[in-house]
């Protein structure tokens, strides 16, 4: 079963607005990750976040993480039309790194 | 460009055959991944080697098998192929130094197209 589950399934923004997804899990884990992948290409890790951290930036990302309610967020801002892709979380359980079903993005320019 | 090479990019292909993927891990890195991409099914965990050993098994159907060999790369094995087996067939890899710092890098895929 898949461990995170994105939300919304996709967004349409307009290029300058900020964009937020959600990722839920359901296990404890020791860190979450966020990767996009452009479309019919392999995925690109963005950022990790650790178990004991609550927010972690990175250029125009931002992530936060809430171990106690499970769950992950990653926001985009100022969002260009480049950033249009599909966006997905993914944690390590047991040897297996399992992503979520992900997020379609499209930034309208 | 992640360090990640795979081949063949494009393999179309019958029903009924077999076929073979073939994954480079980037320089020192242990863990070789396994992953099916189909339109309907997302983004699938199919297999993960660490070091030539098999650590976790998803839901790889038993016509599927891989292997990790002593240079690391591994190779993914697709027997009596169906219309069904259709799908981008991507692997990655990790260096797992720690087990706070599990990132992936993947490689471009292998378009798999069965006819």
């Amino acid at each position: 079963s898949q461990q995170g589950e994105e939300d919304p399934q996709a967004l349409s923004i307009q290029e300058g607005e900020n964009a937020t997804m959600n990722c839920s899990y359901k296990t404890s884990i020791n860190n979450l990750q966020w990767y996009r992948q452009n479309s019919g290409r392999g995925l690109v890790h963005l950022i990790l976040i650790r178990s004991n951290e609550r927010e972690k930036h990175s250029g125009r990302l931002r992530v936060t993480l809430d171990t106690s309610k499970k769950s992950s967020s990653l926001l985009i801002t100022a969002s260009r039309a480049a950033d249009t892709a599909s966006y997905f979380c993914a944690t390590l359980q047991g040897g297996k790194l399992i992503f979520g079903q992900g997020t379609e993005l499209s930034v309208k320019p | 460009d992640s360090g990640v090479t795979q081949t063949p990019k494009h393999l179309i292909t019958a029903t009924g055959q077999r076929v073979t993927l073939r994954c480079s891990p980037r320089s020192g890195d242990l863990s070789v991944y396994w992953y099916q991409q189909s339109l309907d099914q997302g983004l699938q965990f199919l297999i993960h080697y660490y070091n030539g050993e098999e650590r976790a098994k998803g839901n790889i159907l038993e016509r599927f098998s891989a292997q990790q060999f002593p240079d690391l790369h591994s190779e993914l094995n697709l027997s009596s192929l169906e219309l069904g087996d259709s799908a981008l067939y991507f692997c990655a890899s990790s260096n797992h130094k720690d087990r706070m710092n599990t990132e992936a890098f993947f490689g471009q895929g292998t378009r798999l197209t069965v006819v």
